[in-house]
């Protein structure tokens, strides 16, 4: 397994700004995600970190509205952008050591949006 | 894209019973996963599945990846107070998927003591 930090652990943030969520391992990682957790709901992938080029994006979800970086191995940051209520969820970064590995999640970051 | 129906969505039961929850899918995949998520924290992975038929357990967790691919189960034996969490199955295609994983919609697990 890996140890997974994550910044802030929670914030509350008023409509219409961004939030920036960082997400550090403690050894390096091949791979990287992004999940939202809305309340009472399962998980689902916002996107694929990929060190050193673009991220990968899921259906529905935009880099201009979920911008990501990865500069290196072992941290990677989501930003939530031009906030709304409806952004308030927990977003939670996962590794695998390679592709193809169980994932390992961090302990999210509670978002409000109000 | 792929569905996981998970059941129960909630179960309560007595400190001491067996619980038994499954997942199915319409497609196959290649890895099952089991986590469990309590209050305030991220999912903690339980047991990684990677074969057809393949039957693992870890302490009183026993879970399995179906034949058919298509399915998993999650049994805990002697269920204990500590036990309450949302249970969450993933499936994964594998590295042509990106690692991507699916996730059931969760059971909700309550022990009375």
């Amino acid at each position: 397994s890996a140890v997974i930090s994550q910044k802030p652990s929670r914030d509350i943030c008023q409509r219409g700004t961004s939030l920036t969520i960082q997400c550090q391992v403690d050894s390096q990682v091949t791979m990287m995600f992004w999940y939202r957790q809305q309340p009472g709901q399962s998980l689902t992938l916002i996107a694929t970190a990929n060190q050193g080029s673009e991220a990968t994006y899921e259906s529905g979800f935009v880099i201009d509205k979920f911008p990501i970086s990865r500069p290196n191995l072992t941290f990677s940051t989501l930003t939530v952008s031009n906030m709304s209520p409806e952004d308030s969820s927990i977003y939670l970064c996962s590794v695998a050591r390679t592709v193809g590995n169980e994932q390992y999640f961090g302990p999210g970051t509670r978002l409000t949006v109000t | 894209g792929q569905q996981l129906n998970q059941s129960p969505q909630s179960m309560f039961i007595q400190e001491g019973e067996d619980v038994s929850m499954n997942c199915t899918s319409s497609s196959i995949f290649n890895t099952w996963l089991w986590y469990k998520q309590e209050p305030g924290e991220g999912p903690v992975l339980l047991i990684a599945l990677y074969k057809a038929g393949e039957l693992t357990s870890n302490g009183r967790l026993t879970a399995q990846f179906g034949i058919t691919r298509k399915d998993s189960f999650l049994n805990i034996s002697a269920s204990i107070p500590s036990d309450v969490g949302i249970y969450f199955c993933a499936g994964q295609l594998g590295e042509t998927s990106g690692s991507r994983l699916t996730f059931g919609e969760g059971t909700q697990l309550t022990v009375n003591p």
